[in-house]
């Protein structure tokens, strides 16, 4: 069964303090890994893809990477306005390499002080 | 904004009801997804239709039900509504091999 744990649950950093985000995964052939961004009561926002094993992406403050069994969001220097759930969702390849649905993990839920 | 729209996005109805949200895709997006979110379990994917047509089923209750119309738009029907069903439902539409982008959810309250 296809499967995202996200660590920790909650994270709380002051300003300036860099940190990761741990996305662990298990997907019967990874079409994409996905990031997302969703502050209280809205929708989720798109942040980075990755596709494969080395891969990484960078935005600002945050930098995705992957490897075969997690992917980790490294925040550099936070700011107050970073504070956000932070979600993983994995899809994976389905007969005919159609794409799947997305599994989304629990998320993290960040908290950055001034 | 990311061209997906969600309507209504808020809504409290009474427990026995049935009520159906909308969600209009973004322009050229074939597939639409809908999910539920709630306090203790995060995104639960619902379900999936591509052009039309059904492409998956997730965790969805025989009493909801969706479709997806001829100018793509979707729609999901939630009948026999219980206290339980109070969520954040989200839509999100891709285009092919492509990451979703998702609305702004409807906030579903049942009294």
């Amino acid at each position: 069964e296809d499967q995202v744990t996200q660590s920790p649950e909650a994270l709380r950093l002051q300003e300036g303090e860099s940190s990761s985000l741990n996305c662990s995964y298990t997907v019967s052939g990874l079409r994409g890994l996905f990031w997302y961004r969703q502050d209280p009561g809205k929708g989720p926002e798109f942040l980075f893809t990755l596709y494969s094993a080395g891969e990484e992406k960078e935005k600002e403050r945050l930098k995705a990477t992957l490897t075969k069994k997690e992917s980790f969001l490294h925040i550099t220097a936070p700011k107050p306005e970073d504070s956000a759930t932070y979600l993983c969702a994995v899809q994976a390849l389905r007969y005919g390499g159609s794409q799947g649905n997305l599994i989304f993990g629990k998320g993290t839920k960040l908290s950055v002080k001034p | 904004d990311s061209g997906v729209t969600q309507t209504p996005k808020h809504l409290i109805t009474a427990t026995g009801q049935r009520v159906t949200l909308r969600c209009s895709p973004r322009s050229g997006d074939l597939s639409v997804y809908w999910y539920q979110q709630s306090l203790d379990q995060g995104l639960q994917f619902l379900i999936q239709y591509y052009n039309g047509e059904e492409r998956a089923k997730g965790n969805i209750l025989e009493r909801f039900s969706a479709q997806q119309f001829p100018d793509l738009h979707s729609e999901l029907n939630l009948s026999s509504l219980e206290l339980g069903d109070s969520a954040l439902y989200f839509c999100a539409s891709s285009a092919l091999n492509t990451e979703a982008f998702f609305g702004q959810g409807t906030r579903l309250t049942v009294v």
